[in-house]
């Protein structure tokens, strides 16, 4: 089975760009994550979706963050207009069921650089 | 939050050597899962593991639920097992992950 695909692995832009992140879940799966890892704070929590809803977007940083899932193949995280502390690696994990105690599977991440 | 810690913070093998790394919690959990990144920034999934021992190949991981711990064995270590190995639980939807252990492998 395929695993988490992410889209694109890297993206160089210039601060003030719109960047758009891609992820397509396992199949089957209906909780979906968005992660940032950063030297400073590691790997956090940007935002959740169960069943394509978003349940917990409280990491998302700001106002100018903003993650989509208009179906359970799909989802987005924008950065809008993006700055360069918003440099970072995002990944995109996925699990199964709505049980706690299933694993995640994490993409290979988008390597993000902001000039 | 949960707090999750894991020790050391660095380490240094030569080749062939043992070591055991650890990862303290602060509270109980549902799932534990052990991740290495690699030097290209993958996050492999090592193991899911929220109680009891599980092995594969060279690695193997013990979780004591209980005492709020587990363990990561690397044996016969390898310079392909350089990276960081993160320890994450969940206590509820989300995993928290540690700062990590960073692990150099020398030929």
């Amino acid at each position: 089975d395929a695993g988490v695909i992410q889209s694109p692995r890297h993206e160089v832009t210039e601060m003030g760009q719109e960047v758009t992140l891609r992820c397509k879940p396992i199949s089957g799966h209906n909780s979906l994550f968005w992660y940032r890892q950063t030297m400073m704070r590691g790997l956090e929590l940007l935002i959740y979706f169960n069943n394509n809803v978003p349940i917990d977007d409280s990491g998302m940083p700001e106002d100018r963050f903003s993650a989509k899932m208009p179906n359970a193949s799909f989802s987005t995280l924008k950065i809008q207009p993006s700055e360069p502390r918003d440099s970072a690696v995002y990944f995109c994990a996925s699990s199964s069921q709505t049980g706690w105690s299933q694993p995640q599977h994490f993409g290979d991440g988008t390597r993000l650089s902001i000039l | 939050g949960i707090q999750v810690e894991q020790s050391p913070p660095d380490l240094i093998l030569q080749e062939g050597a043992n070591s055991t790394l650890r990862c303290n919690f602060s509270d109980s959990v549902n799932n534990l899962q052990w991740f290495h990144q690699n030097p290209w920034g993958q996050l492999i999934n090592l193991f899911y593991i929220p109680s009891g021992t599980k092995q594969n190949g060279r690695l193997s991981a013990t979780t004591v639920a209980t005492e709020r711990y587990s363990l990561l064995y690397i044996s016969s270590s390898q310079t392909t097992d350089s990276g960081v190995y993160f320890c994450a639980v969940r206590p509820d939807y989300k995993l928290s992950f540690g700062a990590g252990t960073t692990v150099t492998v020398r030929a």
